[in-house]
This record gives C-alpha cells, structure tokens and sequence, in this order.
C-alpha cells in the first residue's frame, strides 16, 4: 500500500489555460475527496465519490471545475479557463465506507501566471 | 450549510507550556476527527471521537468531545519543539438517509514552540 498519490506535484499554467490533476486513492477505499488549501486556511471541501458516484458538489465550486472517478478507482480534477484565484495546493483523500479516517496525498500545487 | 469553527487562529508557546484548541460546529456531528500538517506537509489523522462526551488520550494529547457532540477541544500538555503545526478539526456530518456523509475542516490552529 504506497498511500494516496497526486500527480503532478505542482503546476505553473497561464491564465486561461485548463489543467488536469489526478489522484489515486488506497485501493480499497471507496470514498474519495477533493479538497482546496490556501496559505493558513483549512481544507475548503469541493467534491467527493463513493466508487464512481459523484454525491456532492461544493456550491462554491464553479462551473469550471469538473471531477470524474471513473470506475471508481482514480480520480481526476480538471479547471478550465484557470484564473489567479484558482492558485492554491488542492488535496485529494481517501476513506473507507464505514472508517471514516481520511488519508491525504501530498497534493498538486497549482500556481496560475 | 455546514460549519466549522476553530480557535485560536495561532499560538505561540514556550516549550513545556500547555496548549489548547477548540473546535465548534454549527450543526450536530456524527463524529470528530482531528488532524495534524506540519510546514510544507499534508494532512495526517491524529484521532476520531464518536460518543457524546468522549475523551480520548494519546500520549501528551487529550481530545474531548462535548456532550451534545457540537464541540471539541485538543489539549497539549508540556509542548514540545516537535509538536509545532498546525492542527485541524473535521467534522463528520450524515444526512438523514445516513448513507451519505462529508468531512468539514475548521481553519485550524497554527502552533509555534520556543525552545
């Protein structure tokens, strides 16, 4: 079990640009979160699955940003057309169904010129 | 919606001093689970309460969940230099169906220990 990894592991993009990230979960954890952090805040939840079904949607989260897990296995995290405000490091985590406890990845820090 | 609240924003102590910070939410929760990031880290689950006026010890670490399972509190005693970040609550909110569920983070509490 090597954890929960996030490729890539930053991201520099000009504005306007769209990007993709991915996460991939422990193997055996059904539930997958996206999360967003900026310099001295909490994680700010976006999104999160159980196996391949997409069951909430932060409201604060834009129609630029799209999250799929296809086959419930992986998951990937996509902003179109990035502004500045989208600069920040955004964590995936994992979980079990009835263990709530959630294991972070590194994450992908995103930066936007 | 759902909220988290955490306080203090930051706290700065001499090594061997105690340290506390607390957590409330606006909505009760099915459970607490507190959570540890180091500089430059992620992450990294320390606990998880579930009953009503649960304590919990790890060491030099007491985690208290309140009575009406809407607040919380982690207490460091006699800090050390080792224990510097920034420690997070997260609360775990089901809806009424109970098969769905999210994990709420506070802004959590940045720790600082002079040596």
């Amino acid at each position: 079990d090597t954890g929960v990894s996030q490729d890539p592991r930053h991201k520099i993009t000009k504005r306007g640009q769209n990007v993709t990230f991915r996460c991939d979960p422990i193997s055996e954890h059904n539930r997958l979160y996206w999360y967003r952090q900026t310099l001295g805040q909490g994680p700010e939840f976006l999104t999160y699955f159980q196996n391949e079904a997409q069951l909430e949607k932060s409201r604060l989260l834009s129609d630029r940003f799209s999250a799929e897990r296809p086959k419930g296995s992986f998951s990937t995290l996509e902003i179109q057309r990035t502004e500045q405000g989208d600069s920040a490091m955004y964590l995936c985590a994992s979980s079990q169904v009835k263990n709530t406890e959630a294991f972070f990845g590194q994450g992908t820090r995103l930066t936007v010129v | 919606g759902q909220q988290v609240m955490q306080i203090p924003q930051y706290q700065h102590v001499q090594e061997g001093e105690d340290f506390t910070t607390y957590c409330n939410s606006s909505t009760t929760l099915s459970n607490i689970q507190w959570y540890k990031q180091r500089p430059g880290g992620h992450p990294v689950f320390l606990i998880q309460l579930v009953k009503s006026g649960e304590v919990k010890k790890q060491k030099r670490l007491t985690f208290q969940f309140g009575e009406a399972k809407k607040n919380s509190s982690l207490h460091i005693t006699a800090t050390q230099t080792t224990d510097v970040g920034t420690y997070f609550c997260a609360g775990l909110l089901r809806n009424s169906g109970g098969s769905n569920y999210k994990l709420t983070f506070g802004k959590g509490t940045l720790l600082t220990v002079n040596p």
